[in-house]
């Protein structure tokens, strides 16, 4: 595809729920981001690959989160045991290269609702 | 810690006057700065960075170092600039995570 794509669009979870979250980046980016965007904030970082490597996953919240990039492409970010507190839009990204002249190119967004 | 403030949540000029969208930051070191910007129902996207002191869309930012700023001008706005835009902040280098403050929304009056 053109551009960075993200499904579901739109999940809603009952507190407790697993939610798996998946991106498909732009053919060929070494680099994939996730992070998440809380209602009237700005993006918070998750977690960061470079290729099928996660090199930082300072950002994931809790133990709860977790993601993964197994053949370097495609990467899913799980959410077991949901809490309220998890409702957010959660970005994927990538970027071609790693560094930060790199240009980076956003999904659309996951928008997670816990209930 | 590293920190990057918009003080404004909402902007909002008439057609044709000037805007100015504040960005300050907080870094010891040398940072890079971003302005992204997500227009309505669009997906974020890279406006323009300080290092390439470019300008895009009629919009300029200049990095200021004493005053730890880097505000978002436009000299005369339009009706399609109405848009989220965020400031974030990189450390640089190979450093790949973004700082970010927390928008602001800027609305464009006809």
């Amino acid at each position: 595809g053109a551009g960075v794509s993200q499904s579901p669009r739109y999940k809603v979870a009952k507190r407790g729920q697993d939610v798996a979250l998946r991106c498909d980046p732009i053919s060929g980016h070494v680099s994939l981001f996730w992070y998440q965007q809380a209602l009237g904030q700005g993006p918070e970082f998750l977690t960061y690959f470079q290729n099928e490597a996660q090199l930082d996953k300072s950002g994931l919240p809790s133990d709860r989160f977790f993601a993964e990039r197994p053949e370097g492409s495609v990467s899913t970010l799980k959410i077991q045991r949901t809490q309220q507190e998890d409702s957010a839009v959660y970005l994927c990204a990538s970027s071609p290269g790693h560094g930060s002249g790199n240009t980076i190119y956003f999904g659309e967004g996951s928008w997670l609702t816990v209930v | 810690a590293q920190r990057v403030t918009q003080p404004e949540k909402l902007l909002s000029v008439f057609k044709g006057a000037p805007v100015e969208l504040k960005c300050n930051y907080s870094y010891s070191g040398s940072p890079e700065l971003f302005w992204y910007v997500q227009y309505s129902r669009q997906r974020l996207q890279l406006l323009l960075r300080h290092i390439s002191r470019e300008s895009i869309k009629g919009f300029t930012a200049d990095l200021n170092k004493g005053e730890t700023s880097f505000h978002l001008k436009k000299p005369f706005a339009q009706e399609e600039d109405s848009a989220m835009y965020y400031c974030a902040l990189s450390e640089g280098g190979s450093n790949y995570q973004l700082i970010w403050g927390a928008g602001t929304k800027l609305i464009i009056k006809p």
